[in-house]
């Protein structure tokens, strides 16, 4: 597609629940980013894909977090038994190449709260 | 370890002032510099990016910043700010000790622009 698609926009989640966040990343795109933006914290880096290479996991915060990519393409964002401090927008990117020269093409988030 | 400090989480500046966002980095090789740029309810754009040759380096919407290895710093002007300035930036950095395959990002500043 011409950008980053994540869904859904915004997710309301009981505690205790799971949730799936989707990315759909630029066609072509071999890298795909995940990232947590909570409020005032800035954006906290959290898994990388890049091609058919073992991802790079380095800051999935917890074992209830875990991530998949099918196929190179869409990605999968995975919080198992969701807690009040897993509320915050997460943000998919994508780039062309592993190498980051050109920065990544961000979409626009998903707004995670539980309540 | 890559690290990136945003000294200031807000900042207000009067329509037709000087901005300055100021950015330190932490790096024991040479990085690579972005800034990004969030209106609200938006995904992040890329601003302007320094990876090798001129340290002063132009972005869009008359942003420019300035790679200054000896202090460190990578920090954000415009010489006259407008109304549509306000948002969050966030500055980021990558390095070959990462392997330059993922941004790290500060904490953001938000810009305030008053008539």
């Amino acid at each position: 597609g011409a950008g980053v698609s994540q869904s859904p926009s915004n997710k309301v989640t009981e505690k205790g629940k799971d949730v799936e966040l989707r990315c759909d990343p630029i066609s072509g795109h071999t890298a795909l980013y995940w990232y947590r933006q909570s409020l005032g914290q800035g954006l906290e880096f959290l898994i990388y894909f890049q091609g058919n290479s073992a991802p790079d996991k380095s800051g999935l915060p917890s074992d209830r977090f875990s991530a998949e990519r099918t196929g190179g393409s869409v990605s999968t964002l995975t919080i198992q038994r969701t807690q009040q401090e897993d509320s915050a927008v997460y943000l998919c990117a994508s780039s062309l190449v592993p190498v980051v020269t050109g920065g990544y093409t961000f979409g626009s988030g998903t707004r995670l709260t539980v309540v | 370890a890559q690290s990136v400090t945003q000294l200031g989480s807000h900042v207000s500046v009067s329509e037709g002032a000087l901005v300055l966002l100021r950015c330190n980095y932490s790096s024991s090789v040479p990085p690579y510099l972005f800034w990004y740029v969030q209106y609200p309810n938006q995904g992040l754009q890329l601003l302007l990016k320094y990876t090798t040759g001129a340290t002063l380096v132009k972005g869009i919407n008359g942003f420019e910043a300035e790679f200054k290895k000896s202090e460190t710093s990578f920090h954000l002007t415009k010489p006259s700010a407008h109304m549509s300035d306000a948002a969050e930036y966030f500055c980021a950095v990558s390095s070959r000790a990462g392997g330059y395959n993922k941004l790290i990002f500060g904490a953001g500043t938000r810009l305030a622009v008053h008539p």
